[in-house]
């Protein structure tokens, strides 16, 4: 099975700032990568597929970059809004398998 | 507007089991793969099954095959998920999602608890 090694799994960052979420998958996954995000108490939200093609809806401040193992989620000019918990997931391969999510928090 | 309505949810005893349901709208389902996806309390995602486009293949990660069945009904619409001999670490919000390079499109979730 493929891993993928998420961090930091919490962060605070102030309005404005740019904030950045790793993922690391334990072998290449060819950039089938998604990301999603998930506000408490809601389902989950397609934010990124393809490791950087944004989903219909999807603010232009998200961005996905990275390639081979190596992967990131760039949030620019942070809004509170932007509080959530976000996901990486692999779909190169089954079992298909997500990060282990990263608290987002406003400070 | 895509919907996904997941119905079947509640508290079932270790080993019993529990059939869900996920009535989709708003799209021409029998096109596209469907996935179930379950999130245990304050914890992370879990794949549990897809299945193709005409039911032909399925597939499971080990934590759940041979005891969960992913079915559809591209007449009705409808995605199932058959769950026997239950366990506590089975206890999660269990989602329906419409699969094409990664999951766009959630339901609501329904709660199955696993529990004397």
């Amino acid at each position: 099975d493929i891993q993928m090694t998420q961090s930091p799994a919490s962060l605070s960052a102030s309005l404005g700032e740019t904030v950045t979420i790793e993922c690391r998958a334990s072998e290449d996954i060819y950039s089938n990568l998604a990301w999603y995000q998930q506000k408490p108490g809601n389902s989950p939200q397609l934010l990124i597929y393809d490791a950087n093609s944004l989903a219909d809806g999807v603010p232009s401040r998200f961005s996905g970059s990275g390639s081979g193992t190596q992967y990131s989620l760039k949030i620019n000019s942070l809004q509170s809004e932007d509080v959530a918990s976000y996901f990486c997931q692999q779909y190169n391969n089954y079992p298909f398998t997500f990060g282990s999510g990263t608290k987002l928090e406003i400070k | 507007e895509v919907q996904l309505v997941e119905s079947g949810g509640g508290l079932v005893q270790p080993g019993r089991s529990l059939k869900l349901s996920c009535a989709a709208s708003g799209f021409t389902f029998s096109n596209y793969y469907m996935a179930w996806v379950r999130q245990a309390p304050k914890k992370g995602l879990e794949w549990v099954a897809t299945i193709s486009t005409s039911g032909s293949r399925t597939y499971y990660p080990d934590s759940v095959k041979g005891r969960f069945t992913i079915s559809r009904d591209n007449a009705k619409s409808s995605l199932y998920l058959q769950m026997n001999s239950l366990k506590s670490e089975d206890t999660a919000t269990y989602y329906c999602a419409r699969q094409l390079e990664g999951f766009a499109y959630w339901g609501q979730g329904t709660l199955v608890t696993v529990s004397s």
